[in-house]
């Protein structure tokens, strides 16, 4: 079956530091895998997707992921963090039924001045 | 433009009032979903379907119903709701295809039973 471990609820790094949010999964068959944001009061906005291509996906606003299938992880990554990437953060994965994604708890990322 | 979209975006009601949350989506997916957010759980799904009269049971499917009468449209109805059911409620509408996945996500209804 499958499941996703978001490894901390909540996140705080100053501006300007690197922002890592981790995500392991587990699936039996090559999975999709997604990190979404989700800014306060808004709904869920598309970062990224790993689909079995390139195994470094970039998304958007100078995010990245690695799938890395020996670990089982897909961890989000942006080298500097700016004061407007506080969010929610929300790791899924699906095993390829478009019916059903499965999602992580969720991590929430501060940024402090 | 590729669009799910949600109404109402928010609804107070009181427990045991019926209430419907409508969703559609302009991209002809044959699968649609809906999920509720809670604090620390993530997103959970309540039922899906997968094309028009075939629905089924997601995660957290209790005090919910849904229906598919045609492909666009998938309302999720309460038919007495209770205060373990406030919470932000997601539609969702998807499509896998030659290795290509795409999921679209309503703007979300936050709904509060009292």
């Amino acid at each position: 079956a499958q499941s996703v471990t978001q490894l901390g609820s909540h996140v705080s790094v100053s501006e300007g530091a690197l922002v890592l949010l981790r995500c392991n999964y587990s699936s039996s068959v090559p999975p999709y895998l997604f990190w979404y944001v989700q800014y306060p009061n808004q709904g869920l906005q598309l970062l990224l997707k790993y689909t079995s291509a390139a195994t470094l996906v970039k998304g958007i606003n100078g995010f990245e992921a690695e799938f890395k299938k020996s670990e089982t992880s897909f961890h989000l990554t942006k080298p500097s963090a700016h004061m407007s990437d506080a969010a929610e953060y929300f790791c899924a994965v699906s095993e390829g039924s478009a019916s059903k994604i499965i999602f992580g708890s969720g991590t929430r990322l501060s940024i402090r001045p | 433009e590729a669009q799910v979209t949600q109404n109402p975006r928010y609804l107070i009601t009181v427990t045991g009032k019926k209430l419907t949350v409508t969703c559609s989506q302009n991209m002809n997916h044959e699968y649609m979903s809906w999920y509720r957010q809670d604090p620390g759980l993530g997103l959970r799904q309540i039922y899906y379907s997968m094309n028009v009269e075939v629905t089924d049971k997601g995660d957290v499917p209790e005090g919910y119903k849904v229906s598919r009468k045609e492909k666009r449209n998938f309302p999720l109805i309460l038919e007495s709701p209770s205060p373990n059911q406030t919470s932000l409620y997601f539609c969702a509408s998807s499509l896998v295809e030659s290795g290509r996945f795409e999921a679209f996500f309503g703007q979300g209804t936050r709904l509060t039973v009292v």
